[in-house]
């Protein structure tokens, strides 16, 4: 089965200061890449996710890169502030029976310091 | 905004006792999943449902779990007895075919 790597368990940044999140997949059958945001007591949410017919996506500060020969792919938080802080999970899928299965990865603790 | 919801938000149980999770996903989702989460890791997948039909329950503990759709919209997640081990966040999420998983926002299971 898949085994998603990611690293780093924790990570401290300055606010305004960039953060990167990297993970490794096992996988090469792996198309789909989301990456999820988990604050204290609620459950995760999507924050930004690549397909693997492309190699990078933006979305405002947030951008993931997708390097599938390597199977890597990382999360880039640019002009941190302090509600970025939060877990981060990133996870790889495979779409079979019309949906997605999802392998995540451990999680990123993120603290961004004011 | 359409969100999962979760019911309970948070069990406290004895072992051995029988706890059930319920789930109603987004309007129009058939694709549904429940995923464990012990604290300090990742989501981990125990079964996916499409429609009211199990796709996937290969890492379901079938000797003391189950999970139901009956109707395929809202589903029902049991484990019966409790143990020790079963402590953890369970999630609940649901999409629209090869789309986005929307999560709900978990129950949070305690077993003394």
């Amino acid at each position: 089965g898949e085994n998603v790597e990611q690293h780093p368990s924790t990570l401290s940044v300055q606010e305004g200061d960039s953060a990167v999140i990297k993970c490794t997949y096992s996988d090469s059958a792996s198309n789909y890449f989301p990456w999820y945001k988990q604050e204290l007591g609620k459950g995760p949410q999507l924050i930004i996710d690549i397909r693997s017919n492309v190699g990078e996506k933006k979305d405002q500060r947030i951008a993931v890169t997708l390097n599938k020969t390597a199977k890597h792919f990382s999360l880039h938080i640019t002009e941190t502030q302090p509600e970025d802080s939060a877990v981060y999970f990133c996870a790889a899928g495979y779409s079979g029976a019309g949906s997605y299965q999802l392998t995540f990865g451990k999680g990123t603790k993120l603290s961004v310091i004011p | 905004e359409a969100e999962v919801a979760q019911s309970p938000r948070y069990k406290i149980t004895e072992k051995s006792q029988a706890v059930a999770f319920w789930c109603d996903p987004i309007s129009g989702h058939a694709t549904l999943y429940w995923y464990r989460q012990i604290l300090g890791q990742g989501p981990e997948l125990l079964v996916q449902f499409q429609d009211e039909s199990v796709v996937d329950d290969s890492q379901l503990p079938k000797d003391r779990f189950s999970a139901e759709r009956l109707k395929g919209v809202d589903s029902t997640l049991k484990i019966q007895p409790a143990e020790l081990g079963d402590s953890a966040m369970y999630l609940c999420a649901s999409s629209s075919g090869a789309d986005t998983q929307y999560f709900g926002p978990g129950t949070r299971l305690t077993v003394l």
